[in-house]
């Protein structure tokens, strides 16, 4: 069975740094297209950013040289580091699964992120 | 540029149907969608994708009261025989060469 299951979320002052992780089983995240997707509560769905199993990634505009994706394929883990934190930033994280680099298939169920003095 | 619009909210009565619309923008009426469903307090979870001339196919698990279907730009979620458990938020999602397209959401209200 798959299953995505994030970490790492919390109360971050502007300005700062946070990683979020996201533990996969059912899977090899090696093998598999990733990626973050966030919500602001209450507001719908924005992707962060994608990456493909062979490596290349993409970053929304809005996240872009301040977020890095990564994974660690010996602990199956899955990684957002997001860097000078902006109150906008503030949402719930969703890693998912991204079939052929298209759709979201699985998801985790979340990690808050709250960005405030 | 590569947008999706669905209508803000739909409701219908337990145990009728209902017709969700994710519309595509201009100059992309050819491009697959998949519907994604949240309920309250949730992550989201994968319905279906639906391709430009109704073929769909559905997640593991999803009843076969969720149907698809495609009329030149518009993508439809068909859900017959409505349960409570089906009032959520219903997204729509495309893609395209780096980058990744959300529809607002519908919020699915079962009276």
């Amino acid at each position: 069975e798959v299953q995505l299951v994030e970490s790492g979320g919390g109360l971050i002052q502007p300005g700062g740094s946070l990683r979020l992780s996201c533990a996969v089983s059912g899977f090899t995240v090696s093998s598999k297209y990733m990626s973050w997707v966030r919500q602001v509560p209450g507001k719908g769905l924005e992707w962060v950013s994608v990456t493909y199993a062979g490596g290349r990634t993409y970053y929304a505009d809005s996240v872009q040289g301040r977020f890095t994706i990564s994974r660690d394929n010996s602990k199956n883990l899955f990684y957002l580091q997001m860097s000078s934190l902006r109150a906008e930033d503030t949402a719930v994280y969703y890693c998912a699964t991204v079939l052929l680099g298209s759709y979201f298939d699985y998801w985790g169920q979340g990690t808050l992120v709250t960005v405030s003095s | 540029q590569l947008v999706v619009t669905q209508s803000p909210s739909a409701s219908a009565s337990l145990g009728a149907s209902v017709n969700l619309t994710c519309t595509l923008s201009s100059g992309h009426s050819n491009y697959a969608i998949a519907w994604l469903q949240q309920q309250p307090e949730k992550g989201p979870r994968y319905l279906m994708y639906l391709k430009s001339d109704g073929s769909h196919d559905k997640g593991i698990g999803i009843p076969d009261r969720f149907s698809g279907a495609s009329s030149g730009a518009e993508r439809y979620l068909t859900i017959s025989s409505l349960q409570f458990e089906d009032e959520a938020d219903y997204y729509c999602q495309t893609w395209g060469t780096g980058t990744w397209v959300f529809g607002g959401g519908t919020k699915l209200t079962v009276l």
